[in-house]
């Protein structure tokens, strides 16, 4: 099955620690987001790449870095400078032309900081 | 201002009554608006897109666009307690190509 595999499901963070949120997709999109969702919010953009080795920032990428080296992978990297990182992050891939438009998310992963 | 302004709710309404959602915009020449459904701990899922002025109806669900008053709506005919989850109203701007999501309307559907 065709789809968007992000691991893992709940991740804890330490004090000063980095942490890494996987995103694998099968559906040979070119395009891959990440975004966060706190409580009662909507999303917000974190990272996007539309094309392999290239991505671009978002709305809110400070403390945050990402990689795009296959097309299939889109990691995401919480830093130590993210103060405030206890969020639901979804990662999602859109097609390419028209169809851009439409997200198809992964099933996100709850980042809390112990 | 926001880029995507909603009610955030909570709305609730009885089993088979209309649930309206709103949701207004801020730029004028965006293009593309789409109505995303998100259960509780899951992801989100495009359930209705809308491009042009006028609505748009897919089974029980319609979508209504109005350019000229920058307003986005979403009506659930004959709600059943299944549809109870929160609606994400997106729209991409024209000018940089993506997505901007508002923060939601948390919709309950009661027996």
């Amino acid at each position: 099955d065709g789809g968007i595999t992000q691991s893992p499901k709940y991740l804890f963070r330490k004090e000063g620690q980095n942490v890494t949120l996987s995103c694998e997709q099968n559906l040979n999109h070119d395009a891959m987001y990440w975004y966060r969702q706190d409580p009662g919010q909507g999303l917000r953009l974190i990272y996007y790449s539309q094309i392999v080795n290239d991505f671009q920032k978002g709305d809110i990428a400070e403390g945050y870095s990402v990689s795009r080296e296959k097309k299939e992978s889109f990691p995401l990297t919480v830093t130590s400078a993210q103060k405030n990182p206890t969020a639901f992050y979804l990662c999602a891939s859109s097609p390419p032309g028209l169809q851009a438009e439409k997200l198809f998310f992964g099933s996100g992963t709850q980042l809390s900081v112990l | 201002q926001k880029e995507v302004e909603q009610n955030s709710g909570p709305l609730s309404v009885p089993e088979g009554a209309i649930a309206s959602l709103n949701c207004t915009y801020s730029d004028r020449v965006s293009q593309s608006f789409f109505w995303y459904r998100q259960y509780s701990g899951k992801s989100p899922e495009l359930i209705m897109s809308i491009y042009s002025n006028g609505d748009k109806e897919d089974g029980r669900f319609t979508a209504q666009l109005n350019k000229a008053s920058q307003y986005v709506s979403l009506l659930i005919r004959d709600s059943q307690p299944s549809d109870s989850a929160t609606y994400l109203c997106a729209v991409i701007r024209s000018t940089l190509g993506r997505l901007y999501f508002g923060r939601g309307t948390q919709l309950t559907v009661w027996p």
